[in-house]
């Protein structure tokens, strides 16, 4: 069964450094999604990226993310100079895009702590 | 914030019907009902989605009121691998921005 995976499972950072999460959304996806839980908090939408650009965002995604399909079937979310507070699980989603079915399939995320 | 009430936590019998409650008084006309679940940390799954109808898949059973205003989700035969947190989220078809409340914890119990 086809899944969305991510890379790192779990990153150690120091504050203000950056960080690169990666994913691999389900090959024939076209719509990609970030959403992050915080410990013990609800699961966030971050952004959602179609056709290369982004579709929507949240106030959560501020300057200091940003999102790229490098190569067609990556999909990365940038965090450039992290904070405590971005320490949470991230999860990448993906979904068919023609023909909604309601269905977003989601990755096993990567965890951040942000020391 | 999300849109819907759902009670904090419920136990079910191993093999029971876990019967999962949601309540969207505030739902428009053509907003759907989705269920999601998380079990554990991992990242949320689909269950079902319905706009008026009951329907129903390999998964659940989907059972909204004749006025929209309230839904169930039926797990026929629970087991354990179900312990999960159970979200019902209200939104647009073909808006995948889900807004996740806080969600039913339910713990099948053997």
């Amino acid at each position: 069964e086809p899944e969305v995976t991510q890379t790192p499972s779990h990153q150690v950072t120091q504050m203000g450094q950056e960080v690169i999460l990666r994913c691999v959304p389900i090959s024939n996806h076209l719509y990609f999604y970030w959403y992050r839980q915080i410990l013990g908090q609800k699961v966030e939408f971050l952004v959602s990226f179609y056709n290369n650009e982004i579709s929507e965002k949240s106030e959560i995604f501020d300057d200091q993310f940003s999102v790229e399909r490098p190569d067609g079937s990556n999909f990365t979310l940038k965090i450039r100079s992290t904070k405590l507070e971005d320490s949470a699980m991230y999860f990448c989603a993906s979904s068919e895009g023609k023909e909604w079915s309601g269905e977003l399939f989601f990755g096993e995320g990567s965890r951040l702590t942000v020391l | 914030d999300a849109k819907t009430t759902q009670p904090p936590s419920m136990d079910c019998a191993e093999g029971r019907a876990a019967n999962l409650p949601c309540n969207h008084s505030t739902i428009s006309g053509n907003e759907y009902v989705y269920w999601y679940r998380q079990i554990h940390s991992q990242g949320p799954q689909y269950i079902i989605h319905g706009l008026k109808n009951n329907e129903t898949n390999e998964m659940a059973s989907l059972i909204i009121t004749e006025d929209r205003k309230s839904s169930t989700l039926i797990l026929p035969h629970a087991t354990l691998r179900d312990t999960a947190v159970y979200y019902c989220i209200v939104g647009f078809f073909g808006n995948e921005k889900l807004t996740f409340g806080t969600g039913t914890r339910l713990t099948i119990i053997p």
